[in-house]
């Protein structure tokens, strides 16, 4: 596709709920990171792949935040048992290599957790 | 985790105005993004900056790459309404595996028509 997309944009989620958060990179991008951005903050670094290996996750808060990317192309954060700290916007981006280059943001969903 | 200070926090200022704003670093970066950021979207890329000393310009916009590697800088000239919006600054490691993009704290910005 043109840039990279995610769904949903908008979640809303009880507590202690799992969801699944989609990321479609740049079709032939290699690395896909994750990012969390809190209220008035900038992103912050969760997780790193390059094609379907997890080469960096030191960026998850806790054991319930799982990644993965089975093909080396879309990608899923699952977080279980929601909590309401989990609350934030939760940004997927790609980059064309392996090695350091321009990083391409998708929109981004809402984790709204009550 | 690492700290990336921007200044200022926000910036009101009129149409046709320039802007400067700065970011700025307690470690080395080898590598600077500047994005800028809409309500309810993600980042855009506006600038990349490979190299300490360089100085790059996209359209109205300048940034440059502070030869400490510990800052870098972002112009705009001649604003206009739709500059409007948050910068956020962003620094690269470029080391093995660790390519993730520690940013900065952001600025917003207000163009007064």
């Amino acid at each position: 596709g043109a840039g990279v997309s995610q769904s949903p944009r908008y979640k809303v989620a009880k507590r202690g709920q799992d969801v699944a958060l989609r990321c479609d990179p740049i079709s032939g991008h290699v690395s896909l990171f994750w990012y969390q951005q809190a209220l008035g903050q900038g992103p912050e670094f969760l997780t790193y792949f390059q094609n379907e290996a997890q080469l960096d996750k030191s960026g998850l808060p806790s054991d319930r935040f799982f990644a993965e990317r089975p093909e080396g192309s879309v990608s899923t954060l699952k977080i279980q048992r929601t909590q309401q700290e989990d609350s934030a916007v939760y940004l997927c981006a790609s980059s064309l290599t392996a090695g350091p280059y321009e990083q391409y943001f998708g929109p981004g969903t809402r984790l709204t957790v009550t | 985790g690492q700290q990336l200070n921007q200044s200022p926090q926000s910036m009101f200022i009129q149409e046709g105005e320039d802007v400067s704003m700065n970011c700025t670093s307690s470690s080395i970066f080898n590598t600077w993004l500047w994005y800028k950021q809409d309500p309810g979207e993600g980042p855009v890329l506006l600038i990349a900056l490979y190299k300490a000393g360089e100085l790059t310009s996209n359209g109205r916009l300048t940034a440059q790459f502070g030869i400490t590697r510990k800052d870098s800088f972002l112009n705009i000239s001649a604003s206009i309404p739709s500059d409007v919006g948050i910068y956020f600054c962003a620094g690269q490691k470029d080391q093995t595996g660790a390519n993730n993009l520690f940013f900065g704290t952001g600025t917003r910005l207000t163009v007064i028509p």
